[in-house]
């Protein structure tokens, strides 16, 4: 089945700076690739997805970009604010499924 | 904005005993899910209802674990016998479309003692 790799677990930058938090996935099927952002103690929001038929999506400061050929993806984060701090899950959806597969998350400390 | 609403927000209950966890999904949402997230680890699939039946469920949902949509606004899951190793923060989601986002509940944070 599908499996997800994410990587750093944990990622610090200064204020201002970008952060870039990879994820890799085994099921070359797979065709959905969401985000999520989850503050301590809150929900995972969704904030930012993309799928198999584009290679890159943005949303103001936030980007994601696919390889389908390397099977990984990527969220890009410019001129990170401490806000920003949370963990960050990817996660992939197979075909034919309604599950998602989630990767183990990174812990983005944002220094100010 | 709608939300996915949970409740409780921390349930504790001793080995042995059913709970049953309460979610209200966004209004016109059809497709349902839970998963869990033990402390430190990758959220994980539990199951998908749709329709009024499971449409999946992973290897973790046993014959202890069962869902329910009770009425056309609430979505349970029922632990028919806790087990310490079901203590961890059990999310509700919904989504307006198979293959769409999903949306997540604020989560339940079971504790078994």
């Amino acid at each position: 089945g599908e499996n997800v790799e994410q990587h750093p677990s944990t990622l610090s930058v200064q204020e201002g700076d970008s952060a870039v938090i990879k994820c890799t996935y085994s099921d070359s099927a797979s065709n959905y690739f969401p985000w999520y952002k989850q503050e301590l103690g809150k929900r995972p929001q969704l904030i930012i997805d993309i799928r198999s038929n584009v290679g890159e999506k943005k949303d103001q400061r936030i980007a994601v970009t696919l390889n389908k050929t390397a099977k990984h993806f990527s969220l890009h984060i410019t001129e990170t604010q401490p806000e920003d701090s949370a963990v960050y899950f990817c996660a992939a959806l197979p075909p034919g499924t309604y599950k998602y597969i989630f990767g183990t998350g990174t812990r983005l400390k944002v220094l100010a | 904005e709608p939300e996915v609403t949970q409740t409780p927000s921390h349930q504790v209950t001793q080995m042995g005993q059913e709970v049953i966890l309460r979610c209200v999904p966004i209004s016109n949402h059809l497709y349902f899910y839970w998963y869990r997230q033990i402390l430190g680890q990758k959220v994980e699939f539990l199951v998908s209802f749709y329709n009024n039946e499971i449409s999946e469920k992973s290897e973790i949902f046993d014959d202890q674990f069962s869902v329910e949509r009770p009425d056309g606004s609430n979505f349970t899951l029922k632990i028919r016998s806790t087990k310490l190793e079901d203590s961890a923060m059990y999310f509700c989601a919904s989504s307006q479309k198979m293959y769409y986002e999903q949306y997540f509940g604020p989560g339940t944070r079971l504790t078994v003692t």
